[in-house]
C-alpha cells in the first residue's frame, strides 16, 4: 500500500504560473518530509524539506506548506520557469530511522 | 568530487542471465539503498543496508540480491528469477540518523533483450 499519496500525476502550466503538488500520509510516525526533483535520465536531487513543527518553509521560489492536522503537505513553485520542468517526488521518513517512503511522482511541464 | 557513482548507465540482460549493477559512494555514508523506478509508480525500495555486512529487504526484494562487503560499495544483482527487470535502477546513500539527506546516483537503465 502506498504510504504517501501524491497528486496530480502530471501538470502543465504556463511560464510564471504557480504549480502546486499535493501529498498526503496516514502514519503519524513520519516526522521529516522532503521533496526531490528529477530530470530525465538523472537521479533525484533534494529540493527542500520540512519538519511538522512548522507550517511553511521557503527556499527561493520553492515553498512547502504543511498541515499537520490534515496530514497533508504541498509544494508550490513561484514564478515557474521552463527549466523547472521535471518530475517531483514527495517523501516521508519515520522518526525511528532512515526508511524513506516516496510518492508516485508528478511530471511538471512549464510552457514558455 | 564527493558523490555516488553508478555503472553502467545502460545494461541489457538476456533471458536467464544474472546481471550486476555497481554502486560506489565516497561520502562516508553508513546507509545505502537500491530503488527501482517504473513510469507512474514512483520509487520502490528493493534493499537497504545500514552497516557493512548487513542488509534488509525492502518492498520488492524478490528476484534481487545484494552484498555490502565494504562501506563504499553496495552492488545489486538482478537474478533470472526477476521476470520483469526492465526499469531504471537508482542507488542512494545517507548518514544514519533523523532527517539525514538522501543522495542519489545517476541511475542505470536495465533492459531485456
Amino acid at each position: 500500500q502506498q504510504q504517501v499519496k501524491q497528486s496530480p500525476q502530471s501538470l502543465i502550466v504556463q511560464k510564471g504560473g504557480i504549480p502546486i503538488i499535493n501529498c498526503a500520509y496516514e502514519n503519524t510516525a513520519f516526522d521529516y518530509f522532503p521533496w526531490y526533483q528529477q530530470f530525465p535520465g538523472k537521479g533525484p536531487a533534494l529540493l527542500i524539506a520540512i519538519r511538522p513543527d512548522v507550517s511553511e518553509k521557503k527556499e527561493g521560489r520553492f515553498t512547502i506548506s504543511f498541515n499537520k492536522s490534515a496530514k497533508q503537505f504541498s509544494l508550490h513553485i513561484m514564478d515557474s520557469q521552463p527549466g523547472d520542468s521535471a518530475t517531483y517526488f514527495c517523501a516521508a521518513i519515520k522518526n525511528t530511522g532512515n526508511q524513506f517512503y516516496f510518492g508516485t511522482g508528478t511530471s511538471l511541464t512549464v510552457i514558455p | 568530487d564527493g558523490g555516488i557513482t553508478q555503472s553502467p548507465k545502460y545494461l541489457f540482460r538476456k533471458e536467464g542471465q544474472n546481471v550486476t549493477l555497481s554502486c560506489e559512494q565516497n561520502l562516508n555514508h553508513d546507509a545505502m539503498y537500491w530503488y527501482r523506478q517504473d513510469p507512474g509508480q514512483g520509487l520502490r525500495l528493493i534493499y537497504y543496508s545500514q552497516i557493512v555486512n548487513d542488509f534488509q529487504k525492502g518492498d520488492i526484494a524478490e528476484g534481487y540480491s545484494v552484498s555490502r562487503e565494504k562501506k563504499e560499495s553496495f552492488p545489486l544483482t538482478v537474478t533470472s528469477a526477476q521476470k520483469n527487470p526492465t526499469a531504471f535502477y537508482l542507488c542512494a546513500s545517507s548518514g544514519w540518523g533523523r532527517g539525514e539527506k538522501l543522495f542519489f546516483g545517476s541511475g542505470t537503465q536495465l533492459s531485456v533483450l
